[in-house]
């Protein structure tokens, strides 16, 4: 599975839009990309995934650049509940197992 | 729909101790991992089980660590004797039949996780 690079932080004032990005340069085809957050004390929370198109649910929007070599999850208006470590992964299909390896991730603080 | 639990949610004690966690995942979930978080990094995958067969234990230390999901429902993780650096927060994590050979991937449900702490 590839490998992702996030800003370990980031600010966001609340009820503005939270856009964190992550960098996937050597993603491969049939690699998805995920996002999971961590509220603090909480078992990571699933947010998200994608292939090639942009994916929109209830709780965020991801965008997948063309050459599918980055990516940006944007929380649309951003509430002090949204303060978490989100992590960036990338899965291939072929990953049988569904396994997630996590990195870093980036922790955003909602501001009020 | 129940989430998945876990117990206890705390744990001190001394090094050279043994500690035994338990996980029980949301009903129907084949897969079931159990995940390793230091403080400040990413969770770490120890042990993956489909129902109660191992899928990959590679990154299990089994010197110390062993882990049991006899009737394929809940699971037990075990370190005897634990050190210092088993510090941490120890995740349980289930999916739907990860291995059912279709491709779609499948999201994993989290546990609150058991802090552990070795003095």
């Amino acid at each position: 599975d590839a490998k992702t690079t996030q800003p370990p932080s980031m600010d966001c004032a609340e009820g503005r839009a939270a856009n964190l990005p992550c960098n996937h340069s050597t993603i491969s085809g049939n690699e998805y990309v995920y996002w999971y957050r961590q509220i603090h004390s909480q078992g990571p929370q699933y947010i998200i995934h994608g292939l090639k198109n942009n994916e929109t649910n209830e709780m965020a929007s991801l965008i997948i650049t063309e050459d599918r070599k980055s990516s940006t999850l944007i929380l649309p208006h951003a509430t002090l509940r949204d303060t978490a470590v989100y992590y960036c992964i990338v899965r291939g299909d072929n990953n049988a197992g569904n396994m997630l390896t996590f990195g870093g991730g980036t922790r955003l603080m909602v501001k009020p | 729909e129940a989430g998945v639990a876990q117990s206890p949610r705390y744990k001190i004690i001394e090094k050279r101790q043994s500690v035994a966690f338990w996980c029980n995942p949301i009903s129907g979930h084949a897969t079931l991992y159990w995940y390793q978080q230091i403080l400040g990094q990413g969770p770490k995958l120890l042990i993956q089980f489909q129902n109660n067969g191992v899928v990959d234990d590679s990154q299990l230390p089994k010197d110390r660590f062993s882990a049991e999901r006899l009737k394929g429902v809940d699971s037990t993780l075990k370190i005897q004797p634990a050190k210092l650096e088993d510090s941490a927060v120890y995740l349980c994590a289930s999916s739907l039949n990860a291995l059912s050979g279709i491709a779609s991937p499948y999201e994993q449900y989290f546990g609150p996780g058991t802090r552990l702490t070795v003095t």
